[in-house]
């Protein structure tokens, strides 16, 4: 399974933007960059997928390096609603697994 | 469709007895997943299912594990003979037919074994 690397965990306040790293250097051609993020008490939800170009949707943007070896998920605005886990996935367009890491524990102070 | 459902969110049971969870995926998705997690990791990967057949099965599942999906609509796992190492929060997926579609998943069904 290809790896990603995120930071265990990062503090962010309110209404300021979250910029969350992931590192995958060993990411092939046919890798999806998918992140997931995680409520406490609840089942993982999906945020945003991409390949090579930068997505944004109503919940995040995704910007992924031009080498792809390295991805940010991007909160434009935190909320309390936003401190989660958020785990960065590689999964190949061909894969139906996800294979989730430790990810990164995000709090938002008030 | 309001989205995954798994049932019952909580089981408390005796080490040794049988438990058995339910889920019911969103309507149109085909493909359905069981995952595992344990206090403070991710979720690991257990089993999947493309309609009602069973095309993976993790090597986590043991023969005590057994999981179906009748007729390609909701899944059942069961647990036979509970450990207090099943203890976890079991959760299921569902995604759409083909394509690099986001999963869906449930709130899951947090286990105790004591």
């Amino acid at each position: 399974d290809a790896k990603t690397t995120q930071p265990n965990s990062m503090e962010s306040n309110e209404e300021e933007p979250v910029h969350l790293p992931c590192n995958h250097s060993t990411i092939s051609g046919t890798d999806y960059i998918h992140w997931y993020r995680q409520l406490p008490s609840q089942g993982p939800e999906y945020v945003i997928h991409g390949l090579t170009s930068n997505v944004n949707n109503r919940m995040a943007s995704l910007a992924i390096a031009e080498d792809r070896k390295s991805s940010t998920l991007i909160l434009h605005r935190a909320t309390l609603r936003d401190a989660a886990v958020y785990y960065c996935i590689l999964r190949d367009v061909d894969d139906y697994k996800l294979s989730f890491g430790a990810g990164t524990t995000v709090t938002v102070r008030a | 469709d309001t989205g995954v459902s798994q049932d019952p969110r909580h089981k408390i049971t005796k080490r040794g007895q049988n438990v058995t969870f339910r889920c019911d995926p969103i309507s149109e998705h085909n493909r359905l997943y069981w995952y595992r997690q344990t206090l403070g990791q991710g979720p690991e990967f257990l089993t999947y299912f493309q309609n009602e057949a069973q095309l993976e099965k993790s090597r986590l599942l043991s023969d005590r594990f057994s999981a179906e999906r009748p007729k390609g609509s909701f899944s059942t796992l069961e647990i036979q003979r509970t450990e207090q190492g099943d203890s976890a929060m079991y959760l299921c997926a569902s995604s759409p037919r083909a394509g690099n579609y986001g999963y869906t998943f449930g709130s899951g069904t947090r286990l105790t074994v004591v």
